[in-house]
C-alpha cells in the first residue's frame, strides 16, 4: 500500500538559513509523482514543487528544491534562505501514475516549520 | 485567473442535520477531488470525479456521505444525519487532468462543526 512518512512533527530554523524537511514514501508502482504543499495558518493548501518518478533531475522552484533519492525512496524538501513567511505546515504527498485508479493524493502527517528572526 | 472556490467557508450544524458543501473548480479542470482534514486523521481522500462520473468513491467514510458533479464543473458534497465525528475541514481540489504529473489546486476549504 502507498504510504508517505514525515518523521519531523516540528522544525525550527533561523531566518536566512536553509532547512530540510524529510519525506519518505512507499509504493510498488514504478510511475508516481511526489508533491510538496504548504499550509499556512490561513488553511489554504499551496502547491510548492513536483517531482516525477522518471525525472532525471531534482526539481527546483525558486527557493524550493527537492532532494529526490529514488533508491532510498526519499523526497526531502529543501528551503533555502528561509523567510518569516515560510512558517507553516508542510505536507509531502504522493500520487501514483496512470496505472493507478484515481491519481488521488496520499499525504504525510506534515511538518510544522517555525522560522525564527 | 480564479482559483478553486468553496462555500460556505464555515458551517455549524446540529447533530442529525444534513449539510451540503459546494466546490467550484478552476475552469477547464476535468479532475475534481474532495479531501477531509481533521486533527486525528490528517488529510484523507474522500472521492474523485473525472467529468461528471466518480470512478473512485473509496474514501467516503459511510453511506451518509455522497457527492455529485454537474456539467463537469460544480460539485456538491452532502453529509446526511451529521455526527460529531464529521467535524473537520473539507477541502476540494481540481487538476487539469487525472495524471500524476499535474498538481492539484486546492480551495480554501469549508470548516464544518457539528454540535
Amino acid at each position: 500500500a502507498q504510504k508517505i512518512t514525515q518523521t519531523q512533527p516540528g522544525m525550527f530554523v533561523q531566518e536566512k538559513e536553509a532547512v530540510t524537511l524529510d519525506c519518505t514514501y512507499d509504493t510498488s508502482d514504478p510511475s508516481y509523482g511526489l508533491f510538496w504543499y504548504k499550509q499556512p495558518s490561513s488553511g489554504e493548501m499551496i502547491f510548492l514543487i513536483y517531482q516525477g518518478s522518471y525525472d532525471q533531475q531534482n526539481a527546483t522552484e525558486g527557493r524550493y528544491s527537492l532532494n529526490f533519492q529514488k533508491a532510498r525512496k526519499s523526497a526531502n524538501l529543501v528551503i533555502s534562505a528561509s523567510q518569516l513567511g515560510d512558517s507553516a505546515m508542510y505536507f509531502c504527498a504522493m500520487r501514483e501514475g496512470p496505472g493507478g485508479a484515481t491519481n488521488k493524493l496520499i499525504f504525510g502527517t506534515g511538518t510544522l516549520l517555525a522560522v525564527q528572526p | 485567473g480564479a482559483g478553486v472556490s468553496q462555500s460556505p467557508s464555515n458551517k455549524v450544524t446540529e447533530k442529525g442535520k444534513d449539510v451540503e458543501l459546494r466546490c467550484d473548480p478552476i475552469s477547464g479542470h476535468t479532475a475534481l477531488y474532495w479531501y477531509r482534514q481533521s486533527l486525528g486523521q490528517g488529510l484523507e481522500f474522500l472521492i474523485y470525479f473525472q467529468g461528471n462520473s466518480a470512478p473512485d468513491k473509496s474514501g467516503l467514510p459511510s453511506d451518509r456521505f455522497s457527492a455529485e458533479r454537474t456539467g463537469g464543473s460544480v460539485s456538491t458534497l452532502t453529509i446526511q444525519r451529521t455526527q460529531q465525528e464529521d467535524s473537520a475541514v473539507y477541502l476540494c481540489a481540481s487538476s487539469l487532468a487525472p495524471s500524476s504529473s499535474y498538481e492539484q489546486y486546492f480551495g480554501p476549504g469549508t470548516r464544518l462543526t457539528v454540535t
